[in-house]
């Protein structure tokens, strides 16, 4: 396995697109989760998924927002009508159960999002 | 919420030199986990090193230490022999509530 994928690797897109991102995780990781880092920032927690199930949103994932993940393996982010304020990079990580905590997480390359 | 503070926003040191990098954070709860993460220029963000709060020791991984003091919510990264290959950016994090919360990082230049 050669870990966290994520496609793709940038997007651009104009102001009032919908974009969706795809993120594949390591493959016995039952955990994945998305991160939004903005320019100078560390990354910020959206929202993450044990198997199939979206245990808890950010309340930065505005109702434009949508994140899936059908079979409990990839996931999608889907942004409806962008705004410039949604440019930034989305970091897709997963993780594994390791003596009882799902504490280390691994990080794919990210999706560089710019909004035009 | 927890929050995690990085104090300074970037550091240069000369190559083979030592270099500590700070962190703190706040939180109520007894037992969490401590990270580091580097993200170098234009790659993903790895794994540099692993503290569990119950744990007294602090954690070591080759060149990489940390001085983490409970108490005073303290969670430092000493970089020994420091490389051309550790410039990159560097975040501190907590995991707690099932998530991690990094701090702003700190952006670590290493001087040939």
């Amino acid at each position: 396995d050669t870990g966290v994928s994520q496609d793709p690797r940038h997007k651009i897109t104009k102001r009032g697109q919908n974009v969706t991102f795809r993120c594949d995780p390591i493959s016995e990781h039952n955990r994945l989760y998305w991160y939004r880092q903005t320019l100078g920032q560390g990354p910020e927690f959206l929202t993450y998924f044990q198997n199939e199930a979206q245990l808890e949103k950010s309340r930065l994932l505005s109702d434009r927002f949508s994140a899936e993940r059908p079979k409990g393996s990839f996931s999608t982010l889907e942004i409806q009508r962008t705004e410039q304020g949604d440019s930034a990079m989305y970091l897709c990580a997963s993780s594994a159960r390791l003596a009882g905590d799902y504490n280390e997480q691994f990080f794919g390359p990210g999706t560089r999002l710019t909004v035009l | 919420a927890q929050t995690v503070t990085q104090s300074q926003p970037e550091m240069s040191v000369q190559e083979a030199e030592t270099v500590t990098l700070s962190c703190t954070y706040d939180t109520s709860e007894s037992n969490y986990y401590l990270f580091w993460y580097k993200q170098p220029p234009s790659r993903q963000m790895i794994l540099v090193i692993r503290q569990e709060a119950y744990k007294q020791q602090n954690a070591t991984e080759n060149r990489f230490s940390v001085n983490f003091q409970k108490a005073a919510k303290s969670f430092s990264l000493k970089i020994s022999d420091s490389q051309l290959g550790d410039t990159a950016m560097y975040f501190c994090a907590y995991f707690g509530n099932e998530k991690l919360t990094f701090g702003t990082g700190t952006r670590l230049t290493i001087i040939p």
